[in-house]
């Protein structure tokens, strides 16, 4: 079975500084790659996917992500926050006709 | 097109009682998913729709529980004789194919039950 762990529960970062969220999936097989963003009080929403080609990954507002294979890893990152990214981020794979989710990272922008 | 709309938003019932929520889908999605998201964790998947059949059932989904897309349009998620361990927000999802497509899930912004 597919899977995924986000390495950190919660991560702090201060305004215009950069981030990254840490995410390792678990697959011996070719896997489609995602991560979805959570804002308060909203529906969660794609921000990026990996399926094949160009391992860095762009997605909405500045986003974009690297698949590393070796590593099996799929950080999220940005070069400048803005306290409008404060959501849950999600990192998930897919399995079947399904996907698969982790437990999130909270990030916290710090004025 | 609305988005995903989900019915009721927040629902507070006690122990024993049954609940069932509504999911109205993006209208040419033929795939519809249900999750379930308690606190500090990620969405767990319980099962999906193609049009009207359920296609996998995961085992999170004890007997309490059952979905129903009967026209393969709208959803329905009942549980039965509740229990507090039901209590996070119940999530429905719809897409245009399988998720190993594009892998882009259409989220609602849940039902939340809380069981007293």
């Amino acid at each position: 079975a597919q899977s995924v762990t986000q390495l950190d529960s919660q991560v702090p970062v201060f305004e215009e500084a950069p981030v990254e969220l840490r995410c390792n999936y678990s697959s011996s097989v070719s896997v489609y790659l995602f991560w979805y963003v959570q804002y308060p009080n909203q529906g969660l929403q794609l921000l990026l996917k990996y399926l094949s080609g160009s391992t860095l990954v762009k997605g909405i507002n500045g986003f974009e992500a690297e698949f590393n294979k070796s590593q099996t890893s799929f950080h999220l990152r940005k070069p400048s926050v803005h306290i409008s990214d404060t959501a849950e981020y999600f990192c998930a794979v897919s399995q079947d006709d399904k996907i698969i989710f982790g437990k999130g990272t909270r990030l916290h922008i710090l004025p | 097109d609305t988005g995903v709309s989900q019915d009721p938003r927040h629902k507070i019932t006690k122990r024993g009682q049954n609940v069932t929520f509504r999911c109205d889908p993006i209208s040419e999605h033929n795939r519809l998913y249900w999750y379930r998201q308690t606190l500090g964790q990620g969405p767990e998947f319980l099962t999906y729709f193609q049009n009207e059949a359920q296609l996998e059932k995961s085992r999170l989904l004890s007997d309490r529980f059952s979905a129903e897309r009967p026209k393969g349009s709208f959803s329905t998620l009942e549980i039965q004789r509740t229990e507090q361990g039901d209590s996070a927000m119940y999530l429905c999802a719809s897409s245009p194919q399988g998720a190993s497509g594009t892998g882009e899930l259409f989220f609602g912004e849940g039902s939340r039950l809380t069981v007293l």
